[in-house]
Protein backbone atom coordinates (compact mmCIF):
# COMPACT_ATOMS: atom_id res chain seq x y z
CA UNK A 1 0.00 0.00 0.00
CA UNK A 2 1.60 3.06 -1.01
CA UNK A 3 -0.78 6.46 0.84
CA UNK A 4 -4.47 5.79 1.24
CA UNK A 5 -6.60 3.44 -0.59
CA UNK A 6 -10.61 3.23 -0.13
CA UNK A 7 -13.06 0.41 -0.71
CA UNK A 8 -15.07 -0.37 -2.95
CA UNK A 9 -14.54 2.24 -5.67
CA UNK A 10 -18.53 2.55 -6.27
CA UNK A 11 -21.47 0.87 -4.78
CA UNK A 12 -25.22 0.19 -5.68
CA UNK A 13 -27.29 0.41 -2.38
CA UNK A 14 -30.68 -0.12 -1.80
CA UNK A 15 -32.42 2.04 0.65
CA UNK A 16 -32.43 0.97 4.14
CA UNK A 17 -29.61 -1.24 3.59
CA UNK A 18 -26.08 -0.76 5.93
CA UNK A 19 -22.73 0.14 4.32
CA UNK A 20 -19.30 0.66 5.38
CA UNK A 21 -16.88 2.48 3.62
CA UNK A 22 -13.28 1.12 4.19
CA UNK A 23 -10.11 3.94 4.46
CA UNK A 24 -6.55 2.77 5.10
CA UNK A 25 -3.50 4.96 5.21
CA UNK A 26 0.65 3.72 5.36
CA UNK A 27 1.49 6.98 6.03
CA UNK A 28 1.14 6.78 10.28
CA UNK A 29 -0.89 10.39 9.88
CA UNK A 30 -2.66 10.91 13.00
CA UNK A 31 -5.71 12.86 11.75
CA UNK A 32 -7.99 11.25 9.43
CA UNK A 33 -11.14 12.58 7.96
CA UNK A 34 -14.21 11.83 6.22
CA UNK A 35 -15.79 14.21 3.10
CA UNK A 36 -18.40 13.97 0.92
CA UNK A 37 -18.68 15.45 -2.77
CA UNK A 38 -21.69 16.93 -4.06
CA UNK A 39 -21.95 18.55 -7.40
CA UNK A 40 -21.90 22.21 -6.95
CA UNK A 41 -21.20 21.97 -3.13
CA UNK A 42 -17.50 21.70 -1.23
CA UNK A 43 -16.57 19.19 -0.02
CA UNK A 44 -18.30 19.00 3.13
CA UNK A 45 -16.76 17.22 6.62
CA UNK A 46 -18.97 14.30 7.72
CA UNK A 47 -16.10 12.89 10.90
CA UNK A 48 -13.05 13.17 11.57
CA UNK A 49 -9.85 11.81 13.75
CA UNK A 50 -6.93 13.59 15.07
CA UNK A 51 -5.94 10.40 16.93
CA UNK A 52 -6.38 6.98 17.13
CA UNK A 53 -9.44 6.43 19.45
CA UNK A 54 -11.22 9.43 19.20
CA UNK A 55 -13.54 10.91 16.83
CA UNK A 56 -15.56 14.19 16.21
CA UNK A 57 -18.47 15.02 14.25
CA UNK A 58 -18.18 17.23 11.22
CA UNK A 59 -20.31 19.30 9.61
CA UNK A 60 -22.91 16.78 7.85
CA UNK A 61 -22.42 13.73 9.93
CA UNK A 62 -25.96 12.57 10.85
CA UNK A 63 -26.62 9.72 9.28
CA UNK A 64 -23.54 8.66 9.93
CA UNK A 65 -20.56 6.83 12.43
CA UNK A 66 -16.81 6.46 12.53
CA UNK A 67 -14.58 4.31 14.49
CA UNK A 68 -11.16 4.55 15.14
CA UNK A 69 -9.67 1.86 16.69
CA UNK A 70 -6.11 1.93 14.98
CA UNK A 71 -4.05 5.03 13.39
CA UNK A 72 -4.53 2.94 9.86
CA UNK A 73 -8.15 2.28 9.37
CA UNK A 74 -10.96 5.13 9.75
CA UNK A 75 -14.28 3.28 8.40
CA UNK A 76 -17.24 5.02 7.83
CA UNK A 77 -20.71 3.30 8.48
CA UNK A 78 -24.16 4.21 6.93
CA UNK A 79 -26.70 2.76 9.28
CA UNK A 80 -29.77 3.05 6.92
CA UNK A 81 -28.90 4.36 3.81
CA UNK A 82 -31.29 7.09 2.19
CA UNK A 83 -31.06 8.37 -1.08
CA UNK A 84 -29.72 11.59 -0.25
CA UNK A 85 -26.65 10.38 1.13
CA UNK A 86 -26.20 9.43 -2.64
CA UNK A 87 -22.39 11.09 -3.26
CA UNK A 88 -18.90 10.71 -3.88
CA UNK A 89 -17.29 9.86 -0.30
CA UNK A 90 -13.71 11.00 0.04
CA UNK A 91 -11.38 9.90 3.36
CA UNK A 92 -7.81 11.79 3.53
CA UNK A 93 -5.16 11.85 6.41
CA UNK A 94 -2.55 14.60 7.78
CA UNK A 95 0.32 14.74 9.71
CA UNK A 96 -0.64 17.23 12.55
CA UNK A 97 -3.61 18.66 12.57
CA UNK A 98 -5.84 20.76 9.63
CA UNK A 99 -3.34 23.76 8.94
CA UNK A 100 -1.41 20.77 7.43
CA UNK A 101 -1.62 19.36 3.83
CA UNK A 102 -4.07 16.35 3.43
CA UNK A 103 -3.76 13.35 1.15
CA UNK A 104 -6.86 12.23 -0.80
CA UNK A 105 -7.74 8.90 -1.13
CA UNK A 106 -9.08 8.22 -4.46
CA UNK A 107 -12.62 8.12 -3.68
CA UNK A 108 -15.90 5.55 -3.26
CA UNK A 109 -19.08 6.45 -5.34
CA UNK A 110 -21.87 5.52 -3.66
CA UNK A 111 -25.55 5.56 -5.12
CA UNK A 112 -28.64 4.57 -2.95
CA UNK A 113 -31.22 4.09 -4.96
CA UNK B 1 -22.77 32.37 8.31
CA UNK B 2 -19.51 30.96 6.77
CA UNK B 3 -18.82 31.49 2.91
CA UNK B 4 -15.71 30.97 0.37
CA UNK B 5 -16.63 31.84 -3.19
CA UNK B 6 -15.15 30.92 -6.33
CA UNK B 7 -16.07 31.71 -9.75
CA UNK B 8 -17.53 28.34 -11.04
CA UNK B 9 -16.54 28.21 -14.42
CA UNK B 10 -13.16 29.43 -16.47
CA UNK B 11 -12.01 29.21 -19.68
CA UNK B 12 -8.04 29.89 -20.63
CA UNK B 13 -5.93 29.21 -23.85
CA UNK B 14 -3.33 26.87 -23.77
CA UNK B 15 0.43 28.90 -23.06
CA UNK B 16 -1.71 31.68 -21.90
CA UNK B 17 -1.46 32.76 -17.87
CA UNK B 18 -4.96 32.68 -15.33
CA UNK B 19 -5.54 33.93 -12.27
CA UNK B 20 -8.41 32.22 -9.78
CA UNK B 21 -9.97 34.29 -7.54
CA UNK B 22 -11.22 33.12 -4.02
CA UNK B 23 -12.79 35.44 -1.46
CA UNK B 24 -14.08 34.37 1.90
CA UNK B 25 -15.95 34.98 4.79
CA UNK B 26 -15.36 33.27 7.96
CA UNK B 27 -15.34 33.29 11.74
CA UNK B 28 -11.55 34.29 11.76
CA UNK B 29 -8.72 33.09 9.83
CA UNK B 30 -5.92 30.53 10.33
CA UNK B 31 -4.88 29.66 6.87
CA UNK B 32 -5.85 28.91 3.26
CA UNK B 33 -5.40 26.19 0.74
CA UNK B 34 -5.42 25.42 -2.77
CA UNK B 35 -6.35 21.95 -4.03
CA UNK B 36 -6.11 20.86 -7.62
CA UNK B 37 -9.34 17.90 -8.82
CA UNK B 38 -9.03 16.80 -12.14
CA UNK B 39 -12.41 14.98 -13.23
CA UNK B 40 -13.62 12.16 -11.24
CA UNK B 41 -10.11 11.97 -9.19
CA UNK B 42 -9.15 13.20 -5.66
CA UNK B 43 -8.08 16.58 -4.94
CA UNK B 44 -4.55 16.98 -4.65
CA UNK B 45 -2.61 19.47 -2.48
CA UNK B 46 -1.28 22.85 -4.61
CA UNK B 47 -0.70 25.72 -1.85
CA UNK B 48 -0.87 26.55 1.42
CA UNK B 49 -0.62 30.73 2.58
CA UNK B 50 -0.90 32.21 6.55
CA UNK B 51 0.73 35.25 5.84
CA UNK B 52 -0.12 37.41 3.59
CA UNK B 53 1.96 38.23 0.03
CA UNK B 54 2.50 35.97 -2.98
CA UNK B 55 4.23 32.27 -2.77
CA UNK B 56 5.15 30.94 -5.72
CA UNK B 57 5.84 27.03 -6.32
CA UNK B 58 7.29 26.63 -10.47
CA UNK B 59 4.49 27.46 -12.74
CA UNK B 60 1.56 28.37 -9.67
CA UNK B 61 1.62 30.95 -7.18
CA UNK B 62 -0.87 31.85 -4.69
CA UNK B 63 -1.41 35.28 -3.33
CA UNK B 64 -3.06 36.03 0.10
CA UNK B 65 -4.75 39.15 1.69
CA UNK B 66 -6.14 38.71 5.17
CA UNK B 67 -7.59 42.03 5.73
CA UNK B 68 -9.68 41.59 2.28
CA UNK B 69 -10.16 38.57 3.18
CA UNK B 70 -8.75 37.35 -0.39
CA UNK B 71 -6.79 35.32 -2.56
CA UNK B 72 -5.74 33.90 -5.81
CA UNK B 73 -4.41 31.07 -7.83
CA UNK B 74 -2.25 32.26 -10.50
CA UNK B 75 -1.47 29.47 -13.14
CA UNK B 76 1.07 30.42 -16.03
CA UNK B 77 2.06 28.75 -19.33
CA UNK B 78 -0.79 26.93 -19.06
CA UNK B 79 -1.06 23.17 -20.47
CA UNK B 80 -3.88 20.95 -21.20
CA UNK B 81 -3.09 18.68 -18.50
CA UNK B 82 -4.50 21.91 -16.11
CA UNK B 83 -7.74 21.36 -17.32
CA UNK B 84 -9.42 20.51 -13.71
CA UNK B 85 -11.12 22.29 -10.48
CA UNK B 86 -9.46 24.42 -8.67
CA UNK B 87 -10.46 24.31 -4.84
CA UNK B 88 -9.93 26.88 -2.45
CA UNK B 89 -10.51 26.07 1.58
CA UNK B 90 -10.19 28.18 4.90
CA UNK B 91 -8.54 27.07 7.99
CA UNK B 92 -11.43 29.09 10.51
CA UNK B 93 -10.69 30.40 14.11
CA UNK B 94 -12.16 26.65 14.94
CA UNK B 95 -9.71 25.20 13.08
CA UNK B 96 -12.46 23.80 10.91
CA UNK B 97 -11.40 23.61 7.37
CA UNK B 98 -14.42 25.44 4.92
CA UNK B 99 -14.13 24.17 1.58
CA UNK B 100 -15.39 26.58 -1.59
CA UNK B 101 -17.01 24.75 -4.56
CA UNK B 102 -14.47 24.82 -6.51
CA UNK B 103 -13.55 26.10 -10.27
CA UNK B 104 -13.62 24.49 -13.07
CA UNK B 105 -10.88 25.22 -15.57
CA UNK B 106 -10.72 24.71 -19.25
CA UNK B 107 -7.89 25.21 -21.16
CA UNK B 108 -8.45 25.37 -25.32
CA UNK B 109 -5.84 24.62 -27.16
Amino acid sequence: IAGITQAPTSQILAAGRRMTLRCTQDMRHNAMYWYRQDLGLGLRLIHYSNTAGTTGKGEVPDGYSVSRANTDDFPLTLASAVPSQTSVYFCASSDGDVNNEQFFGPGTRLTVL
Amino acid sequence: GQNIDQPTEMTATEGAIVQINCTYQTSGFNGLFWYQQHAGEAPTFLSYNVLDGLEEKGRFSSFLSRSKGYSYLLLKELQMKDSASYLCAVVDSNYQLIWGAGTKLIIKP
